[in-house]
């Protein structure tokens, strides 16, 4: 089954130093992965997906991430954290190929930033 | 495009009583609505997944009789939480797929409620 791991439970920069997220996945067939941000008390928001098209994905908010099938990886990147980045980030996975599959969270990593 | 309202976002109640949370797609119509549990520091776990129309498929542990859910439209789907307890406390989300969206589209999700049964 399609699952992913989100190596690190917190992670904390420096702004204005880059940020690495790591995601490992899990799946049979070639996945789709997607990155979430969610800021304390709301829903969340998509930073970028991956669906086979190209292997390195641009996001939103100058983030970006890079699909590597031989190390099962999908870490998420940017080179210069903001402030504003602090917040909690999932990793996440479909399972399933049909339109009612389902989306299968990683545990989290909270990002802090410190000034 | 692709809003998701969830209503309320906060909500106390007392022990006993039920609480209704609702899911709305504002500008689309979502054939598929997931809702999802947040415990505090913690994942989102999938509690449920509804189609318009049919029963909601729940995942296991999840108690279908105290976690009730009706997708009676294309637009929104509900979630009771029936006979509260302290430990339904939690950051319930929903989230939704647009009708003819394929199974790699992404969710877009509510703004989560936040209960407290007291």
């Amino acid at each position: 089954a399609q699952s992913v791991t989100q190596l690190d439970s917190h992670v904390s920069v420096s702004e204005g130093t880059p940020v690495l997220l790591r995601c490992n996945y899990s799946s049979s067939y070639s996945p789709s992965l997607f990155w979430y941000v969610q800021h304390p008390n709301k829903g969340l928001q998509l930073l970028l997906k991956y669906t086979s098209a190209a292997t390195l994905v641009k996001g939103i908010n100058g983030f970006e991430a890079e699909f590597k099938k031989s190390e099962t990886s999908f870490h998420l990147t940017k080179p210069s954290a903001h402030m504003s980045d602090a917040a909690e980030y999932f990793c996440v996975v479909t399972r399933g190929v049909s339109s009612a599959s389902k989306i299968i969270f990683g545990s989290g990593t909270r990002l802090s930033i410190r000034p | 495009g692709a809003v998701v309202s969830q209503h309320p976002s906060r909500v106390i109640c007392k022990s006993g009583t039920s609480v209704k949370i609702e899911c709305r797609s504002l500008d689309f119509q979502a054939t598929t609505m997931f809702w999802y549990r947040q415990f505090p520091k913690k994942s989102l776990m999938l509690m449920a997944t509804s189609n318009e129309g049919s029963k909601a498929t729940y995942e296991q542990g999840v108690e279908k009789d105290k976690f009730l859910i009706n997708h009676a439209s294309l637009t929104l789907s509900t979630l009771t939480v029936t006979s509260a307890h302290p430990e339904d406390s939690s950051f319930y989300i929903c989230s939704a797929r647009g009708q003819g969206s394929s199974y790699n589209s992404p969710l877009h999700f509510g703004n989560g409620t936040r209960l407290t049964v007291t």
